[in-house]
C-alpha cells in the first residue's frame, strides 16, 4: 500500500496570506489527524476527521480549519498567517472502528514545511 | 501542559549499547504509543501498549507500562547508528475526544 502523502512538501508564504495543505491517507483508512510541530511547542494536535466529520479538535484558534472528503482525503487551511505558524505540519491516518478517537496506530506522512515570512 | 513527558531530553550512546527512554504522563490513559522521528521528517510508529498490558516487545524494542506510576519506558537493545532519531511517547486518554498528545521527545544519538 502507498503511504500517507502530503502536498506540498515545502511552502513559503507571507503574513496575512492563507494556505491550504493536502493529505491523502493510506487506502482504507478513514481517520485523518493533523499535527503542528515546532521547536518550541513540540507536536501539537490540531484536529481529527473521520467520515468527513471533525471528531476531535485541539486548542488552536479558528484560523486553523480542515475538512475531509468522501474519499478520506483531507485538507487543512490556515487563514491570516502569522509568523508563529511557521512549522512542520504532519498528517496521520489510521484504521478506526467504533467511536474511538485516534487511539490506534497512526501512519504519518512526511509533512509540509511551512515558512511564514 | 503536555500529557507525556520524556526523560532524558537527550541521550548519547555508543553503538551496541542499550538505550532507555522514559515517559511519564498525568491522567488515565487508554493506550500509550511510541514513535520515532528522523530529523525533520514524519513519525514512524514503533509500539502501542494498552493500559491493561505491562510489557510488549518488537524486535530490539521493549516497552513497559506502569499505570500505577503513570510511566512507560522504551528500551532499545544493541543500538545501531540508524537508531539515531527523536523518540516520542503519545498518550490517548480514556475519554472520547481531545486527549491524544505527544511528549517533547528524547533525542537519541548513537555514535559509531
Amino acid at each position: 500500500k502507498a503511504g500517507v502523502t502530503q502536498t506540498p512538501r515545502y511552502l513559503i508564504k507571507t503574513r496575512g496570506q492563507q494556505v491550504t495543505l493536502s493529505c491523502s491517507p493510506i487506502s482504507g483508512h478513514r481517520s485523518v489527524s493533523w499535527y503542528q510541530q515546532t521547536p518550541g511547542q513540540g507536536l501539537q494536535f490540531l484536529f481529527e476527521y473521520f467520515s468527513e466529520t471533525q471528531r476531535n479538535k485541539g486548542n488552536f484558534p479558528g484560523r486553523f480549519s480542515g475538512r475531509q472528503f468522501s474519499n478520506s482525503r483531507s485538507e487543512m487551511n490556515v487563514s491570516t498567517l502569522e509568523l508563529g505558524d511557521s512549522a512542520l505540519y504532519l498528517c496521520a491516518s489510521s484504521v478506526n472502528s467504533g467511536t474511538s478517537g485516534p487511539y490506534n496506530e497512526q501512519f504519518f506522512g512526511p509533512g509540509t514545511r511551512l515558512t511564514v515570512l | 501542559s503536555q500529557q507525556g513527558e520524556e526523560d532524558p531530553q537527550a541521550l548519547s550512546i555508543q553503538e551496541g549499547e542499550n538505550a532507555t527512554m522514559n515517559c511519564s504522563y498525568k491522567t488515565s490513559i487508554n493506550n500509550l504509543q511510541w514513535y520515532r522521528q528522523n530529523s525533520g521528517r514524519g513519525l514512524v510508529h514503533l509500539i502501542l501498549i494498552r493500559s491493561n498490558e505491562r510489557e510488549k516487545h518488537s524486535g530490539r524494542l521493549r516497552v513497559t507500562l506502569d499505570t500505577s506510576k503513570k510511566s512507560s519506558s522504551l528500551l532499545i537493545t544493541a543500538s545501531r547508528a540508524a537508531d539515531t532519531a527523536s523518540y516520542f511517547c503519545a498518550t490517548a486518554s480514556d475519554n472520547y475526544g481531545q486527549n491524544f498528545v505527544f511528549g517533547p521527545g528524547t533525542r537519541l544519538s548513537v555514535l559509531p
